[in-house]
């Protein structure tokens, strides 16, 4: 199975500010990394696909980047709504797998 | 407008089958593969399988032995059974929709997950 693996697993920001995410693959999975964002009792939500996507809706300030091993999501102009939990997954081979997570809260 | 809808038993016994159901409403279910995921704080998100409107379906391996999923295209449904299920199994489940992407193999089947059901909460306990 290819390992997910999230750094910093926890990490604070003042509105406002910028925020990276680091995703890394246990081996090479080209772009096919997606970003998930979760807030308490919902459900995942996509933000970004295929490493550099932005998913419709989803406003600009997320984005993200990478291939091969290092894949990053960047948060720039964080919002009040943005704090919540945010998860890598990749689509490279089965058994499709997902980052540990990292959880963004208020400095 | 997409929505993902499921359904099933929310307590179970050690041994006994755990069985979720997902609606798709608003959508073509042919085209995509459907998928069931279910995160644990000791395991976190961990995707279990997916089958696509034909029927061929992709598990993970470490649960292909107690898991069956199918597929009704007549009510755009699609199902999860657990067999044998022990307090590992204790998650919350989802149902979502993999979507294809032309031209990539996407470990055989989802390129990406668009949408989600709600979720469903099942414990297993003695």
């Amino acid at each position: 199975d290819i390992q997910m693996t999230q750094s910093p697993s926890s990490l604070s920001a003042s509105v406002g500010g910028t925020v990276t995410i680091t995703c890394r693959a246990s081996q090479s999975i080209g772009t096919y990394l997606n970003w998930f964002q979760q807030k308490p009792g919902k459900a995942p939500k996509l933000l970004i696909y295929l490493a550099s996507k932005l998913e419709s809706g989803v406003p600009s300030r997320f984005s993200g980047s990478g291939s091969g091993t290092d894949f990053f999501l960047v948060i720039r102009t964080v919002q009040p709504e943005d704090f919540a939990d945010y998860f890598c997954q990749q689509s490279y081979s089965t058994p499709i797998t997902f980052g540990q997570g990292t959880r963004l809260d208020i400095k | 407008q997409v929505q993902l809808q499921q359904w099933g038993a929310g307590l179970l016994k050690p041994s006994e089958t755990l069985s979720l159901t997902c609606g798709v409403y608003g959508a073509s279910f042919s085209g995509y593969y459907w998928s069931w995921i279910r995160q644990s704080p000791g395991k976190g998100l961990e995707w279990i399988g997916e089958i696509n409107h034909a029927g061929s379906s992709n598990y993970n391996p470490s649960l292909k032995s107690r898991v069956t999923i199918s597929v009704d295209t007549s009510t755009n449904q699609f199902s999860l059974k657990v067999n044998s299920v022990t307090a590992a199994d204790t998650a919350l489940y989802y149902c979502a929709r993999g979507r294809r992407v032309e031209g990539l193999y996407c470990s055989g089947g989802s390129c990406y997950f668009d949408h989600w059901g709600q979720g469903t909460l099942v414990t297993v306990s003695s």
